[in-house]
C-alpha cells in the first residue's frame, strides 16, 4: 500500500523558514519515472504547485517561487524534504506532498492528507 | 507560463450530466488528468491520460479533448459529487501545472 504523509510545524513566524517532510511507504524513489512532489492551498483557494524531485534526483521548481524553495531527498529514510524560506502570511495553507507513479507527466496518483501551516507572528 | 483556464463554477441538478472543462494552448498533445477535492480532504484523481480512470473511480465519471480543450463529464450527477475539480498538465517549462479549479454545485 502507497501512503505519504507530511510533517512539520503548524505555526511559523514570518521571516522564517518552513522545513517540511514528506514521508512516504509502499514505493521506491530509486524507481525510474517517480517523483514526489509538494503542492499547497492557501484557505479557499487553489491548488498551487510548489516542486518536484525525480527518480534521478533531478529537481523542479514552480518558477513563481523558484528563489525561496528547495526540494530534497534522503534516501535511506523514505523522505523529501521542502524548505521555504522567509515566510509570509500569504504563505498560509495546507501543504501537501504527493507521488507521480510511472513518468514526469502521470497524475498525482497519491497524496498525503496535508499538513496545515499557519504564518503570523 | 502556461495556463489552464477552467471555470469557476458549475451547476448540476441531481441525475443531469455535468461538464467541466479546461482549456489550454497545445493541451492536445499533453496528458490531462482530473481530481477532485471535497471539502477538508486531500485531492484524489478521478480521470487520467485523458480518459482513463482509476480503479475504483464509478463509470459515470470520463474525461475527453478535442482542440484546445478537455473535458471532464460527470454523468447521472449525485449529491456526493458536489465537490471542487482541478486539471493537470505538465509543460516543458511550467512543469506541474494545475487549473483554477472548478465549483461543482449540484442543485
Amino acid at each position: 500500500q502507497v501512503t505519504l504523509r507530511e510533517s512539520g510545524p503548524a505555526l511559523v513566524k514570518p521571516t522564517q523558514t518552513l522545513t517540511l517532510t514528506c514521508t512516504f511507504s509502499g514505493f521506491s524513489l530509486n524507481t525510474g519515472g517517480t517523483c514526489v512532489t509538494w503542492l499547497r492551498q492557501p484557505p479557499g483557494k487553489a491548488l498551487e504547485w510548489l516542486a518536484l524531485i525525480d527518480w534521478d534526483e533531478d529537481k523542479y521548481y514552480s518558477p513563481s517561487l523558484k528563489t525561496r524553495l528547495t526540494i530534497s531527498r534522503d534516501t535511506p529514510k523514505n523522505q523529501v524534504v521542502l524548505t521555504l524560506t522567509n515566510m509570509d502570511p500569504v504563505d498560509t495553507g495546507t501543504y501537501y506532498c504527493a507521488r507521480i507513479g510511472s513518468r514526469k507527466d502521470s497524475a498525482l496518483d497519491v497524496w498525503g492528507q496535508g499538513s496545515m501551516v499557519t504564518v503570523s507572528s | 507560463s502556461y495556463v489552464l483556464t477552467q471555470p469557476p463554477s458549475v451547476s448540476v441538478a441531481p441525475g443531469q450530466t455535468a461538464r467541466i472543462t479546461c482549456g489550454g494552448n497545445t493541451i492536445a498533445t499533453k496528458p490531462v488528468h482530473w481530481y477532485q477535492q471535497r471539502p477538508g480532504q486531500a485531492p484524489v484523481v478521478v480521470v487520467y491520460d485523458d480518459s482513463d480512470r482509476p480503479s475504483g473511480i464509478p463509470e459515470r465519471f470520463s474525461g475527453s479533448k478535442s482542440g484546445s480543450t478537455a473535458t471532464l463529464t460527470i454523468s447521472r450527477v449525485e449529491a456526493g459529487d458536489e465537490a471542487d475539480y482541478y486539471c493537470h498538465v505538465w509543460d516543458t517549462s511550467s512543469f506541474v501545472v494545475f487549473g483554477g479549479g472548478t465549483k461543482l454545485t449540484v442543485l
